[in-house]
Formats: structure tokens, C-alpha cells, sequence
């Protein structure tokens, strides 16, 4: 059955710290891994990644995987209160296509002023 | 443009009764998915659709039915709701299958 956990389920920061968020899968025919960001309403997207060692980055954000450890971790430098959100990890299910995901339950992080 | 847009944002239904959630994308996406969040669950996938005329069942649809006529709507009709059923919904649609583009959801209550 494919799983992904995702750690800490929760953590508070104060504005300026940097974070590390984990996210760990078992999947079969592994194709990508995605991160979301979801304020109060919509996830919205942040990165897909498919090769390992190749950092992702948008701004202070960025992420990496590691395929063979199959794990992925997103980083956020110099946090800010709008980082506040929980962050959801996804992969695409095994024998399924892209658009059929399996999502982790997310870590809440709240940054402090 | 507005993207994904979902309807209602709330709603109250008794155990037993039907309705449709409508969800509508102007971005000419191919793709068109719904998901459902509960608390401690993450988000699951109840259908989709890869274009107007093909849908096919994801991780929970049962309950649930869609269709897809035009390539701008997908609809998700719940038969008879159920307590089960308490949830926020999400639309979500793509160009590459990934959902990248969600609506704000739609908190659904079953009494």
C-alpha cells in the first residue's frame, strides 16, 4: 500500500528562524514527488520533483529529493508570518497516473512574530 | 480569470438528500479532479476526469457520481448524503495531470 508520512505533524517557529519540513514515501514505479502549500482555503502548488540531489527553489522556499533514502525535504529560510500554512507532500499512486495522488496528512507550521 | 471556481462554499444537507457541487476552470485544463479532506486524513481523491466525456473513479467514490460534458465543468453529485459525508471538498485541474490549480473548497455538513 503506498504511504506517505510527513514530519513533524506540526511545529512553531518565530519569524527570521529557518525550517525543515519531512516528507517520506513508499510507492512503487516512484515518478515524482509534489509539495503544496494550504493557507486557510486552497492547496496551492509549490514544487514537483522527479530526479534526486536537484534542489527545487522559488525564493526562500526549496526542496530536495532523495530516491534512494525515499525521502524529500522542504526548506524555508528566514520565515515570515504569511509562511504560516500547512504543507502537504504527494506522490502519484502506484499502477496510477499522475493525477491520482496520495497525500500525506501535512505539518501545520505557524511562525510567531 | 478566475481559475478554479467552486459552489457553494458551505452547505447544510439532511442525511438522505441530494445535491451537486459545481466546480468550473476557464483555464482550458484537460484535467479535472475532487478531493475530499478530513481531519487527520489528507486529501483523498473521489473522481476524475481526463477530458469532457471520460471520468473514472479514484480512492473513494463511493457516493458520489460525476460527469464531465464540457471541458470547462465536472460536477460532483452526492446521491443520498450521509454523515460520512461531512467534509471540505476540493476541485482541482491541470494541463499535465499533476493538480496544480485548486477552488477554495466547499464545506459540506450532513445532519
Amino acid at each position: 500500500e503506498d504511504k506517505v508520512v510527513q514530519s513533524p505533524l506540526s511545529l512553531v517557529v518565530h519569524e527570521g528562524d529557518t525550517v525543515t519540513l519531512n516528507c517520506s514515501y513508499e510507492v512503487t514505479n516512484f515518478r515524482s514527488l509534489l509539495w503544496y502549500k494550504q493557507e486557510k482555503k486552497a492547496p496551492t502548488f509549490l514544487f514537483m520533483l522527479t530526479s534526486s540531489g536537484i534542489e527545487k527553489k522559488s525564493g526562500r522556499l526549496s526542496s530536495i529529493l532523495d530516491k534512494k533514502e525515499l525521502f524529500s525535504i522542504l526548506n524555508i529560510t528566514a520565515t515570515q508570518t504569511g509562511d504560516s500554512a500547512v504543507y502537504l507532500c504527494a506522490v502519484p499512486r502506484s499502477g496510477g497516473s499522475n493525477y491520482k495522488l496520495t497525500f500525506g496528512k501535512g505539518t501545520l507550521l505557524t511562525v510567531n512574530p | 480569470n478566475a481559475g478554479v471556481t467552486q459552489t457553494p462554499k458551505f452547505q447544510v444537507l439532511k442525511t438522505g438528500q441530494s445535491m451537486t457541487l459545481q466546480c468550473a476552470q476557464d483555464m482550458n485544463h484537460e484535467y479535472m479532479s475532487w478531493y475530499r479532506q478530513d481531519p487527520g486524513m489528507g486529501l483523498r481523491l473521489i473522481h476524475y476526469s481526463v477530458g469532457a466525456g471520460i471520468t473514472d473513479q479514484g480512492e473513494v467514490p463511493n457516493g458520489y457520481n460525476v460527469s464531465r460534458s464540457t471541458t470547462e465543468d465536472f460536477p460532483l453529485r452526492l446521491l443520498s448524503a450521509a454523515p460520512s459525508q461531512t467534509s471540505v471538498y476540493f476541485c482541482a485541474s491541470s494541463n499535465t495531470g499533476t493538480p496544480d490549480t485548486f477552488g477554495s473548497g466547499t464545506r459540506l455538513t450532513v445532519v
